[in-house]
């Protein structure tokens, strides 16, 4: 299908380790977010990507997390040496223009990330 | 900053049943909101949108959402559930600066629809 990609699905990892989430928008799409739910929390906006660049870092919760995006296409998101309060479903999203505030945004599925 | 407030943490209701499921933002600027749905193991989906215009807006399998500015909020409302309804749904506003579009989301409303 042409919708958002994320990948792996799911993550298994020890803690101390480091992960790298990656994230395939709708084709075309030039806007990108990364947000961050947790067990019984709402979404947490994370990142924005406007191509390759992030306008808006503000969201990420420490320096152990990085994301990039390469070619205005996919996106990756990077937590080194993982804590357990990590563990949470990462999710993307893709829009057309992220200045038009009349379009919505597309989901991925997430990845679901457990720190042991 | 906006912010978004769903009062209902979990709703249970029997199959058949109407349900309202609540939402108030906190700008009383002109504002975009959104109603998402999550399905087990799946990621959000748009449901439905208020941009302007009528006041009441549908999605396609029958919720309904009313934008009230007086008392700032944009409850979504079906008046009969089907089981399949049983999900999670996210109130969000757009907040826009910097020259991009942010969805701010409420913390979420789990439906829980028992036969």
């Amino acid at each position: 299908g042409a919708g958002v990609s994320q990948s792996p699905s799911n993550k298994v990892t020890e803690k101390g380790k480091d992960v790298e989430l990656r994230c395939d928008p709708i084709s075309g799409h030039t806007a990108l977010y990364w947000y961050r739910q947790s067990l019984g929390q709402g979404l947490e906006f994370l990142i924005y990507f406007q191509g390759n660049s992030a306008p808006d870092k503000s969201g990420l919760p420490s320096d152990r997390f990085s994301a990039e995006r390469t070619g205005g296409s996919v996106s990756t998101l990077t937590i080194q040496r993982t804590q357990q309060e990590d563990s949470a479903v990462y999710l993307c999203a893709s829009s057309p223009r992220g200045g038009d505030s009349n379009q919505p945004q597309h989901f991925g599925d997430g990845t679901r990330l457990s720190i042991l | 900053a906006q912010s978004v407030t769903q009062l209902d943490s979990q709703v249970p209701v029997f199959e058949e049943a109407p349900v309202e499921l609540r939402c108030n933002y906190s700008s009383s600027v002109s504002v975009y909101l959104f109603w998402y749905v999550q399905y087990p193991n799946q990621g959000l989906q748009l449901l439905l949108k208020y941009l302007s215009g009528s006041t009441l807006v549908e999605s396609i399998n029958g919720f309904e959402a009313e934008f009230n500015k007086s008392q700032t909020s944009f409850h979504l409302r079906k008046p009969s559930v089907h089981i399949s309804d049983t999900a999670e749904y996210f109130c969000a506003v757009n907040e826009f600066s910097g020259g991009y579009n942010k969805l701010i989301f409420g913390a979420g409303t789990r439906l829980a629809v028992h036969p």
